[in-house]
């Protein structure tokens, strides 16, 4: 299940099941959208990204779905492993301007 | 090659020294930034560099100092910092637009 609070929102599932990990993002002019993936002690890595053109792109065993109507932007994970624990952010961006990052969810994958 | 090199991968100062951050790539991008991470926290965008030359300051604090020296290199020079300045600091790069930015590994800053 998903807690939110003071800390970091985090994400439990258990191994061999499907994540999803939801973003809102603030700005309706933003037009290109990109998941980051954060293990401890390292920077973030690229997943997968999505233009504003699109509503829905698949990459291996991830897909991104986005709503540009309730502003919401999704990650999906199939079939979780132990390996992709970690913390997950959605960035936005605006042509011209820079990615402004989202808070982040920690995704717990349990065995 | 997609990678984004950062040194140190450790640094601790006190608040009298000066001290740089490297951060260096050889994927040809033109943007270039400068990222800092409070734990528990997203990025926050400090400074970017457009053809090396400073395009954006977040309203930085002047004891950090940003330079390019070329296409592929981006130093943060550091004096006088705060121990509220503890972090990780991050440097990206992309080919500018709307395109993905690679980041590297940071540099984990402790300020004593």
């Amino acid at each position: 299940g998903e807690s939110v609070g003071l800390h970091l929102p985090t994400l439990s599932v258990q191994e061999g099941d499907n994540s999803i990990i939801n973003c809102a993002y603030s700005n309706s002019a933003s037009d290109y959208f990109i998941w980051y993936k954060q293990e401890s002690g390292k920077g973030p890595q690229f997943i997968i990204d999505i233009r504003s053109n699109m509503d829905k792109r698949q990459g291996q065993r991830v897909t991104v779905l986005l709503n540009k109507t309730v502003k919401h932007l999704s990650l999906q994970i199939a079939a979780t492993q132990p390996g992709d624990s970690a913390v997950y952010f959605c960035a936005e961006n605006i042509v011209g301007q820079n990615f402004v990052f989202g808070p982040g969810t920690r995704l717990s994958v349990l065995p | 090659d997609t990678e984004v090199t950062q040194t140190p991968k450790h640094l601790v100062m006190g608040m009298t020294n000066k001290k740089s951050l490297k951060c260096e790539q050889h994927m040809g991008h033109r943007a270039m930034y400068w990222y800092k991470q409070k734990a528990k926290k997203p990025p926050e965008l400090m400074f970017v560099y457009s053809y090396e030359k400073l395009s954006i300051n977040e309203s930085v604090p002047s004891r950090f100092s940003p330079e390019c020296p070329n296409s592929s290199l981006l130093n943060l020079h550091l004096h006088a910092l705060q121990p509220e300045d503890s972090a990780l600091y991050l440097c990206a790069s992309s080919r500018g637009g709307n395109t993905e930015a690679f980041f590297g590994q940071g540099t984990r800053l402790t300020v004593v």
